[in-house]
């Protein structure tokens, strides 16, 4: 079966420090990707997704990254935090050989910015 | 793009009664419209989900209704249980999925 890991699960950085969230999925090959964000809340901001190795699609603008190394990795980063970057991380994946697919969310990563 | 409304934003019922969600979406593309649990400090979890080609869908407790020609859906939870208490999503997708801004159920004895 299809299951997927994301690290750490809580992470505390200062104002300016850099960030790297990783995800990968196991079980199944070259699956879409998704990077969300949801603030203390409120809902899921999608804020990247890929199709493939190398492909990322940015849905919103901001000072994060993401880059998918790997057919079954995912990471999330950022050069120089900001405090509204505090939130709750999740990753997901969903399969391509079936359109449309539900997604699967990891346990993710809470993010406090100091 | 798409827009996904959601209603009610807070929903309380009494265990044992029945619990509505609705959410509307904006662009007739959208073929596929899953709801997701989320517990308080928990990932979303997938409950059910629809196609656009269904009418309803049910599994156990939990049935999902959609509409195309009004472009909306719900989701029917009866006979509630203090674990149903969560916040739930509804989302839209033609090729990746937009979310509504959820609901919190309360499910008090």
């Amino acid at each position: 079966s299809q299951t997927i890991h994301q690290w750490p699960a809580t992470l505390v950085q200062p104002v300016g420090s850099p960030l790297s969230l990783e995800c990968t999925v196991e079980g199944t090959s070259n699956p879409n990707l998704y990077w969300y964000r949801q603030a203390a809340g409120r809902g899921l901001q999608l804020l990247f997704y890929s199709v493939g190795i190398g492909q990322i699609s940015s849905e919103v603008p901001q000072n994060l990254s993401a880059s998918r190394p790997q057919d079954r990795q995912f990471i999330l980063s950022s050069k120089k935090l900001l405090l509204s970057d505090s939130g709750f991380y999740l990753c997901a994946w969903s399969a391509t050989y079936l359109t449309p697919s539900p997604q699967h969310f990891g346990d993710g990563t809470r993010l406090s910015i100091l | 793009g798409e827009n996904v409304e959601q209603h009610p934003s807070t929903l309380s019922v009494q265990e044992g009664d029945s619990a509505v969600i609705k959410c509307t979406y904006s662009d007739s593309a959208s073929n596929y419209f899953p709801w997701y649990k989320q517990e308080l400090g928990k990932r979303p979890q997938l409950i059910i989900d629809i196609r656009s080609n269904v009418g309803e869908k049910k599994d156990q407790r939990i049935a999902v209704t959609l509409n195309k020609t009004a472009k909306h859906f719900s989701l029917h939870i009866t006979e509630t249980q203090p674990e149903d208490s969560a916040v739930y999503f509804c989302a839209a997708s033609i090729s990746k999925l937009t979310f509504g801004t959820g609901t919190r159920l309360q499910v008090t004895l």
